[in-house]
């Protein structure tokens, strides 16, 4: 089935450091993958998507690429801030609409 | 715009209980679906609501049973409730638009702990 799995944390930055948070996938076929970001005590936002290969979602300066042949959706961005400490979790969809999540990614950052 | 709303916040029960948990969807949105997110870990997907049926279920045991409403609300309910359901239930809208993808907006969830 389909699977998805995330860099390990916690993971801990200074901040105006440059992020990373590797995420590859498993599935048959085309989904379309997800970024999603979870503040303390409130439920999941969406914070970018990619719906084709070569596709770059961005957006409140985090970028992913869709890469294929690397089954591969990583996160970055290039400075990071206080703000940004949440847990982030990858996730695809296949048709249905159904969300197959990693198990999240616990980001701090440190003034 | 209220967005997608969670009753109760936090919820305790004992081992073998019952509980519903209730949902309203996004204005403009007709279709509901339920994950739970166990402690450190993604959300697993439940099942999904779409014109009042099941349209899709995860792999959970009938003790998970859901319902949707002709307004689009929708309730979880968990029968014979075990010390492994303490979990975050997260319920997620959207609207069936028909397109490739449609996004789901999720509510900020009911805690539910399971003595």
């Amino acid at each position: 089935g389909n699977s998805v799995t995330q860099m390990e944390g916690p993971v801990t930055l200074s901040e105006e450091a440059f992020l990373t948070i590797n995420c590859t996938y498993t599935a048959t076929g085309y989904p379309s993958l997800f970024w999603y970001v979870q503040y303390p005590g409130e439920g999941l936002q969406l914070l970018l998507k990619a719906t084709k290969a070569d596709d770059k979602g961005s957006n409140k300066g985090f970028e992913a690429t869709y890469r294929k042949e690397t089954t591969s959706f990583h996160l970055e961005k290039g400075s990071v801030q206080v703000s940004d400490s949440a847990v982030y979790f990858c996730a695809l969809s296949q048709g249905a609409q159904k969300l197959v999540f990693g198990q999240g990614t616990r980001l701090t950052i440190n003034p | 715009d209220a967005g997608v709303t969670q009753s109760p916040t936090h919820l305790i029960k004992t081992r073998g209980q019952q509980v519903t948990l209730r949902c309203s969807p996004k204005s403009g949105h007709d279709t509901v679906s339920w994950y739970q997110q166990a402690l450190g870990q993604g959300p697993q997907f439940i099942f999904q609501y779409y014109e009042e049926e099941e349209r899709q279920r995860g792999n959970f045991p009938d003790r998970f049973s859901g319902h949707q409403f002709p307004n689009y609300s929708s309730e979880l309910n968990v029968n014979a409730l075990l010390l492994g359901d303490s979990a975050l239930y997260l319920c997620a809208s959207s609207s069936d638009a028909g397109g490739f993808y449609n996004e789901q907006f999720f509510g900020p969830g009911t805690r539910l702990t399971v003595l």
